[in-house]
Order: C-alpha cells, then sequence, then structure tokens
C-alpha cells in the first residue's frame, strides 16, 4: 500500500500568487515526521519543512508552511507568493521514527510558476 | 552551512563494471543512508548505516550492492556488476540521530549505465 500518496504530477500557479501541493500518508506507527523536498532541475534535493507528529503548530519556513491535518493523514504543502525559481518538482516523504529511519517518498508533484 | 558531498556529479560506466560512488557526511553526524531515483521517478531509500554495519536495507539492495566507511570520513556505494536499469540518480544523506529532522541529502551522482 501507498505510504504517501501525491495525486497533483503537475500545477500550475502564476507568479506572486499562493498553491498547494497536496500530500496524504499512511501509517501506524503514533511517532512519524513528515517532510517537503524540492529538486530543481539539477537534481539536487533541497530540504524545505518539516512537521512532526507531536508538534501542535503547523510549520513554517519563510514562503513555505505546511498544512498538517492529523486526523486526515495530510500534510499540504503551501507556497505563498510564489517565484518563477519555485518551478521545481517537490517530493512530500515520511520517517516512521520506531524500528525505521528511512524516508517514504511520494511520487512528487511538479510545480511550474508563470509570469 | 555543512553540506554532504558526493563525487563523480555524473559516472558514465560499461555493463558489468564495477563502480563506487562516494559520499562525504556532515562530520558530526553518525547515520548515513543511500538513496536512488530512476529518471522521472521518486525517490527510493536503498541502505541505512550506522555504527560501521548496515541497519536497514530494502529489497532493492542485493547482494550486488555493498556499502563501506572506508577511513571515518568517506561512505561509499559500491556496485558490483552494473547493469543498464542501475541508471539513475544516486543521493547520500546523513543525519545527527535516528530520529532526528536534520536528514541532509548531498547533490547527487548520475550514474549512467551503457
Amino acid at each position: 500500500a501507498q505510504k504517501i500518496t501525491q495525486t497533483q504530477p503537475g500545477m500550475f500557479v502564476q507568479e506572486k500568487e499562493a498553491v498547494t501541493l497536496d500530500c496524504t500518508y499512511d501509517t501506524s506507527d503514533p511517532s512519524y515526521g513528515l517532510f517537503w523536498y524540492k529538486q530543481p532541475s539539477s537534481g539536487e534535493m533541497i530540504f524545505l519543512i518539516y512537521q512532526g507528529s507531536y508538534d501542535q503548530q503547523n510549520a513554517t519556513e519563510g514562503r513555505y508552511s505546511l498544512n498538517f491535518q492529523k486526523a486526515r493523514k495530510s500534510a499540504n504543502l503551501v507556497i505563498s507568493a510564489s517565484q518563477l525559481g519555485d518551478s521545481a518538482m517537490y517530493f512530500c516523504a515520511m520517517r516512521e521514527v520506531y524500528n525505521t529511519d528511512k524516508l517514504i517518498f511520494g511520487t512528487g508533484t511538479r510545480l511550474q510558476v508563470f509570469p | 552551512e555543512p553540506e554532504v558531498t558526493q563525487t563523480p556529479s555524473h559516472q558514465v560506466t560499461q555493463m558489468g563494471q564495477e563502480v563506487i560512488l562516494r559520499c562525504v557526511p556532515i562530520s558530526n553526524h553518525l547515520y548515513f543512508y543511500w538513496y536512488r531515483q530512476i529518471l522521472g521517478q521518486k525517490v527510493e531509500f536503498l541502505v541505512s548505516f550506522y555504527n560501521n554495519e548496515i541497519s536497514e536495507k530494502s529489497e532493492i539492495f542485493d547482494d550486488q550492492f555493498s556499502v563501506e566507511r572506508p577511513d571515518g570520513s568517506n561512505f561509499t556505494l559500491k556496485i558490483r556488476s552494473t547493469k543498464l536499469e542501475d541508471s539513475a540518480m544516486y543521493f547520500c544523506a546523513s543525519s545527527e540521530r535516528q530520529d532526528s529532522y536534520g536528514y541532509t541529502f548531498g547533490s547527487g551522482t548520475r550514474l549512467t549505465v551503457v
């Protein structure tokens, strides 16, 4: 079964607008972490934001925020004031704390920002 | 800011040849990982390494693969006899603690098997 699901293969957004990239997850582990990574065309994986399962507040990092809805098992990434440089592939990932330390990735969403 | 360094950035090898991908993790990190990403696909876990031994490996990480920390700073992934389907981007990562969110990826090595 898919542990991380990203249902949007591609998204378009106009510069300066906000965009939400969807991510749902599945785990029975009570303690887990959720990550978002950006992968530009150059290929490197850039860490954007992290949300722990016990964190009471949604994580924010500059223009990035994570809309964490634990009951729905969703961890959507919100990018505010999109910039042309935000055009990239975005991956949601989960790390289950007990019994494993690997990251499980979703299939990614390609975001294109247009002027 | 500390970073994970991978070399080479791109390697082309002939099918059947051995290849070694090199990584220098962040110096105070104790946990090390290899992931791979076949072109256009998602990133997949290969192996994790702690205290000089493999702590977890995936089904992909078969007998053709091995990892080593030969000198206390480098962390290597060896593919013994490469196949065409080994062509992928290989990412090294490291973290300070097992439960840490400080999971840093290197910039990757693009391996092309011809």
